[in-house]
């Protein structure tokens, strides 16, 4: 697609269910970040995935947290039994190289 | 320490004024350096890349200085379409793009 395309853009769940987050990133984009962005905050680095290498798990704040890459493409993060501080904005972005990256519009997460 | 760090704000300025952030890394593998403007509730968009020599694109310069491990981005003559918060990125060596917390500019009339 001509951008990076983020779903849901809005997930409300209960406290203690799983969700999955999905990013489309842009056609022939090799790296694919996920960040997560508190009301108010900076943007949190949670994962890297850079072609075929291992990804960079080293911002995942917990083990409740998982991503996966299929194909090189399409990504999915997976939150596991929900907490209230796991409400936030969760980015997606991709880059070829290191010209920039672009963002999707993100999956605002509200746990109740 | 944070990896990167920004000014703090919100920085208030008059339209046409100038106005400067400065960002600093500590990292000095650092490779690649951006400044991205963010609009509330929108996600970040890329505003320019920062290269050794300095670069200029309109009424926007960002600079890079290697030895004092900082990065710098002026407006000139602020108009009131500039206010959104503005981050600065860097990219750790191994590929890793790290955001500062952003600085909140408000340009009034």
């Amino acid at each position: 697609g001509a951008g990076v395309s983020q779903s849901p853009s809005n997930k409300v769940t209960e406290k203690g269910k799983d969700v999955e987050l999905r990013c489309d990133p842009i056609s022939g984009h090799t790296a694919l970040y996920w960040y997560r962005q508190s009301l108010g905050q900076g943007l949190e680095f949670l994962i890297y995935f850079q072609g075929n290498s291992a990804p960079d798990k080293s911002g995942l704040p917990s083990d409740r947290f998982s991503a996966e890459r299929t194909g090189g493409s399409v990504s999915t993060l997976t939150i596991q039994r929900t907490q209230q501080e796991d409400s936030a904005v969760y980015l997606c972005a991709s880059s070829l190289g290191r010209r920039g990256y672009t963002f999707g519009s993100g999956t605002r997460l509200t746990v109740v | 320490r944070k990896e990167v760090e920004q000014d703090p704000g919100p920085f208030n300025v008059p339209e046409g004024a100038t106005v400067a952030f400065n960002c600093t890394y500590s990292n000095s593998a650092s490779q690649s350096f951006f400044w991205y403007r963010q609009d509330c509730r929108k996600e970040p968009k890329l505003l320019m890349s920062v290269y050794s020599s300095g670069n200029e694109d309109g009424r926007f310069t960002a600079q890079l200085n290697r030895a004092s491990q900082y990065i710098s981005l002026l407006i000139r003559d602020s108009k009131l379409s500039d206010s959104a918060t503005y981050l600065c990125a860097v990219n750790i060596a191994g590929g890793k793009l790290i955001f500062g917390q952003g600085t909140e500019l408000s340009v009034k009339p």
